[in-house]
Parts: structure tokens; sequence; C-alpha cells
């Protein structure tokens, strides 16, 4: 079964960027579907974007131009970057696996990106 | 834009209750791609349901998803003392993604 486990936590200052990883096992990494979920604290859940198999991907508006999302096959790892960072980013990042028809199961145990000066 | 808005905020019970949790789309929610979360504090968010009523796998059958179009309900038939969490729904699989806000199931 597939697992997701994602980088450590990280603290920035505005105008910086992130770079969150999420490295696979237990499935052929190559034809995950991997979407992005983040959580700011005592909040709800904020969707920021997928990248399919074929390496496509998709954003929110919200963060368009501003995100990137990557993957390396050989490291069997997908990667979030958020460029020019406020303290509103300040959340826990998920990664999560979509299953066509069947939601995001399951998820990394995420990743605390705090901004600070 | 597309928003889910779920009802009540939080919902006071007690073990052994019934619980109805509402989540109401401002739009037609295509193919029923309506999914259903718990969160306990400090964990990740685990699946419950998706396709608006399908059990995801090792789910208690206590919990069940119904609905389409615009209305959808969780209901946790017999309250668990492990069952109080918060509670999202999410609308998945056409590249821009919405959850609720969601409902807080709080011990009364």
């Amino acid at each position: 079964q597939v697992q997701l486990v994602q980088s450590g936590a990280e603290v920035k200052k505005p105008g910086a960027s992130v770079k969150v990883s999420c490295k696979a096992s237990g499935h052929t990494f190559s034809s995950l579907d991997i979407n992005w979920v983040r959580q700011a604290a005592g909040q709800g859940l904020e969707w920021v974007g997928w990248m399919n198999p074929r390496g496509q991907t998709g954003y929110a508006p919200k963060f368009q131009g501003r995100v990137s999302m990557t993957r390396d096959i050989s490291m069997n790892t997908a990667y979030m970057e958020l460029r020019s960072l406020t303290s509103e980013d300040t959340a826990i990042y998920y990664c999560a696996r979509y299953m066509i028809g069947a939601a995001f199961d399951p998820w990394g145990q995420g990743t605390q990106v705090t901004v600070s000066s | 834009e597309f928003v889910l808005t779920q009802s009540p905020g939080t919902l006071s019970l007690s073990p052994g209750e019934r619980a109805t949790l509402s989540c109401r789309a401002s739009q037609f929610v295509t193919n029923n791609s309506l999914a259903w979360y718990q969160q306990k504090p400090g964990q990740t968010p685990r699946l419950l349901i998706y396709g608006a009523s399908t059990r995801a796998t090792g789910i208690p059958d206590r919990f069940s998803g119904s609905g389409s179009g615009t209305d959808f309900t969780l209901t946790i038939s017999r309250l668990e003392p492990e069952d109080f969490a918060v509670y999202f729904c999410h609308n998945y699989g056409y590249g821009q993604d919405t959850f609720g806000q969601g409902t807080k199931l709080e011990i009364k």
C-alpha cells in the first residue's frame, strides 16, 4: 500500500521560498496523482494543487504564479515549492494521493512551514 | 466560485447518540464526487467516505454517507468516544478541489 513521507519542518523569512518533499513507497510512483493541501493552525483545509501521473499540474487560483509542483521519478518524490512567502503562508502542508473517484488517501504526515521575520 | 458549506459549525452530543452532519454545495456536484474526512487534534485527515456514500477501507459501518446534487449528509449512527473530532467534506476530481469549513463534533 502507498505510504507518503514528507520532509521536516521549515522556518522561512517573509519573501523567501520553501520546497517541501513527499516521498512515496509501496506503489509505482510514476502512476501516482499527488495533491497538496494546507491547513493553518486551528483552521480548515485548503487545496493548493495537483500533479497527475503525466506530470501535468493544476493550481488553485489563489496560488497561481507563486507555486510549482514537480517530481523526481527516480527518487519516488514529489515536490511543492511556494515562493514570496508571507506570514499567511504559515501552515501545515500535506501531500495526498488522489485515486480517481476515491478522493484523497493516504495523506503524508504533514510539514509545518513557519514564516516569520 | 464553488463553495461547500457545512452545518452545524459545532455539534454537541453524547456517546451512543446519532450524529447528522450536513454539507451543501453552491453548485451541482458532478458524479457525486464528495468525500468526508475525520481529523483529530494533531493528526492527519482520515478518509471516511468517498463517492458520497462509499465507505473507505477499514471504516466502521456506523459511518454512512448520503445525498446527491448539492446536498450531502454524513451520519454516525451511534457515537463512540473516539468519534469526537472535526469532520470535513470535500469536492474532488476536477482539478479545482474545495473543502468545507468543517464541523466540530464535541462531547456534550
